[in-house]
């Protein structure tokens, strides 16, 4: 089992550009998020979906899209790339019970 | 509003050295308080976590230390070794809430040897 697998690894944007980050898992659990980790800081929730075609915002939602069409599938949308969005970004999946949260290895995201 | 504060922002200890990292919360509705392990480059991954009916959790070399009367919990790293220099994260959960963490700031442990 692979887990939690996030594409790409590492991405430079220009300002104003658009991009989707993948997230796929292959643990068939029904509850999924993103998160945002800035430099020296905790993780912060962006948003999370607690099964396919249900998502909800989290703390810090502006700026960011999601859909989830799948079990397996939760991607992140930027639509008009800024530099505050410069940070490393964490999809997660869980049951949603108080349990474990299995981490993917993250997405390294630079707007110049 | 930070819900989860947590301290050290860092911390050396040496080798076979007690490291102790302590969080604090505010909302008296979290009943799931977990510690992330995170290496660099990585993604964070489950090291410990305690429910409130319980005061302390011990598995192997690390023990969460609980008090749910001051919202307080910590974590202890006992005789500490240099691969458990990390990047550590107390977090806290609802299951009421789908179980989404709120994390603290984390803590940067670095074992010398």
């Amino acid at each position: 089992n692979a887990g939690v697998t996030q594409t790409p690894k590492f991405r430079i944007l220009k300002i104003g550009q658009s991009m989707t980050l993948q997230c796929t898992q292959d643990m068939n659990h029904n509850y999924m998020y993103w998160y945002r980790q800035d430099p020296g800081m905790g993780l912060k929730l962006i948003y999370y979906s607690v099964g396919a075609g249900i998502t909800d915002k989290g703390e810090v939602p502006n700026g960011y899209n999601v859909s989830r069409s799948t079990t397996e599938d939760f991607p992140l949308r930027l639509e008009l790339a800024a530099p505050s969005q410069t940070s490393v970004y964490f999809c997660a999946a869980g049951t949603g019970g108080p349990t474990e949260a299995f981490f993917g290895q993250g997405t390294r995201l630079t707007v110049v | 509003q930070q819900q989860v504060k947590q301290s050290p922002q860092s911390l050396i200890v040496q080798k076979g050295g007690i490291s102790i990292i302590n969080c604090a919360y505010e909302n008296t509705a979290f009943d799931y308080f977990p510690w992330y392990q995170q290496f660099p480059g990585k993604g964070p991954a489950l090291l410990i976590a305690i429910r409130p009916d319980v005061s302390e959790k011990k598995e192997g070399r690390f023990t969460i230390s609980f008090n749910k009367s001051a919202k307080q919990f910590s974590l202890h790293i006992m005789d500490s070794q240099p691969g458990d220099s990390a990047t550590y994260f107390c977090a806290a959960s609802t299951k009421a809430a789908g179980n989404k963490l709120t994390f603290g700031g984390g803590t940067r442990v670095l074992v010398k040897p």
